[in-house]
């Protein structure tokens, strides 16, 4: 069974904080992801990284960096949390073809931040 | 306009209902279509997926895609509460994927 561990379920942060998400996956897949959840919006794509310390901007990068040192982990920061970083992050990941190519996305069971 | 569309609903519907969620998109180069479910408080999980045109069924579950109508379908036979999630779309043309903002379903025993 593919697994993607999201370690903090539920964090509550204050303004101005920084922020880590870590997200471990055991599939030896090359691609990660993060993306937030919002009602309303959908999913939306932070970042991605297709290899060890290669990463990518997503659609909403902005507030938001990633770190990569190691294959099966794929961290998300946020520099200086703010309220409207309120949300459900996702942490996923896939073999090449991001989703596409037939090749499945896996998600972890995601961390609710609240920034206050 | 979006690149795909979904009605978030919410829908609710008896058990034993026929259910039929829907996507719209507007990118003729989609060729990969899925359906994921999410619970609530819980990350979504790959429900269906389906290469171009063409309908693929897998138990009460049949995925059905309409290229010339940039439409695509999921359908629920004998529908149960425990399929009571949201469910979303996702496509690509062998790239990024794109989500639909996803269907709140309920069922109700």
């Amino acid at each position: 069974d593919v697994k993607v561990t999201q370690s903090s379920r539920y964090l509550v942060k204050r303004t101005g904080e920084k922020v880590f998400l870590e997200c471990v996956q055991d599939m030896d897949h090359e691609n990660m992801f993060w993306y937030r959840q919002d009602p309303g919006l959908g999913l939306r794509l932070i970042y991605f990284s297709y290899d060890v310390k290669m990463k990518e901007k997503g659609d909403i990068p902005e507030g938001y960096s990633v770190s990569r040192e190691k294959k099966e982990r794929f961290s998300l920061i946020l520099e200086s949390a703010s309220t409207n970083q309120t949300s459900m992050y996702l942490c996923a990941s896939s073999e090449p073809g991001q989703g596409g190519s037939g090749n499945t996305i896996y998600f972890g069971e995601g961390s609710w931040l609240t920034v206050v | 306009q979006k690149e795909v569309e979904q009605d978030p609903g919410p829908l609710s519907v008896p058990e034993g209902a026929i259910v039929s969620l829907n996507c719209t998109y507007s990118n003729s180069a989609f060729q990969y279509f899925m359906w994921y479910r999410q619970y609530s408080r819980k990350g979504p999980e790959l429900l269906m997926y389906t290469y171009s045109s063409g309908n693929k069924e897998d138990g009460r579950f049949t995925a059905q895609v309409d290229k010339s109508s940039k439409y695509i379908s999921l359908f629920i036979r004998d529908s149960q509460p425990s399929d009571s999630a949201t469910y979303l779309c996702a496509m690509s043309a062998g790239g990024k994927l794109i989500f639909g903002q996803g269907t709140e379903l309920s069922v109700k025993p």
